[in-house]
């Protein structure tokens, strides 16, 4: 059962553009969600979060939007950079169980 | 403030072995996760230990173990690997649990033939 989906497995985008991944949940338990963002060969990093009282999160190029009766969030990356090729996750926490749960990825490449 | 450091980076077994994986967290970090990722999979938690309890289980078989040293210091345990066991795993140490961030090793990469 698959409670956060990533339904793009890649995406390409030329720099200076925009860069938007998309994310679905199933389970309106979820009040609190996260983006990681994964380069080869290294674990998943921190990038922004957003609660479920809001629907927006801004911290430099990135933002994250919530629409909360969608069950749906995107992460929007202006502009893009080349250095913002990796593998994007977006996950949301399970207070419950003491887990994390993530979608299957985006991989984003950015065309120079 | 050394990051989370995971040993090794690489191993190769084959089926039917065991292999044990080692995780030294953050400072400071007394919750320990591990996740297993695997293609079109992504990341599948595995279990969490906090003061050396383990607080929860995900969806594996009991090949799967772990533990954590009262140092938090934690370390995972497979048993009678499989063709499947091959994944990249991942460690990740938070100061309390998921209630704040978690931070991840770069993983050890687990190959069974």
């Amino acid at each position: 059962d698959q409670q956060v989906k990533q339904n793009s497995p890649s995406l390409s985008v030329q720099e200076g553009r925009i860069s938007i991944l998309n994310c679905d949940y199933t389970n309106s338990m979820f009040d609190y969600f996260l983006w990681y963002k994964k380069y080869p060969a290294e674990g998943p990093t921190f990038l922004i979060s957003i609660s479920s009282i809001k629907d927006k999160n801004e911290d430099g190029r990135f933002t994250v939007f919530l629409n909360k009766s969608a069950k749906h969030l995107s992460l929007h990356i202006v502009p893009s950079q080349p250095g913002d090729s990796a593998v994007y996750f977006c996950a949301a926490p399970n207070f419950g169980n003491e887990k994390l749960t993530f979608g299957t990825g985006t991989r984003l490449t950015i065309i120079p | 403030k050394a990051g989370v450091t995971q040993t090794p980076r690489y191993l190769i077994k084959t089926r039917g072995q065991q292999v044990t994986l080692s995780c030294s967290p953050i400072s400071g970090h007394r919750s320990v996760s591990w996740y297993q990722q695997t293609p079109g999979q992504g990341l599948q938690f595995l279990f969490e230990y906090f003061s050396e309890t383990q607080r929860n289980k995900g969806n594996f078989p009991g090949r799967f173990s772990g533990r954590q040293f009262s140092n938090s210091r934690s370390e995972m345990n497979v048993s009678t690997l499989e063709l499947g066991d091959s994944a990249l795993y991942l460690c990740a140490s938070s100061l309390a649990g998921i209630n704040s961030p978690l931070h991840f090793g770069n993983g050890t990469r687990l190959t069974v033939t």
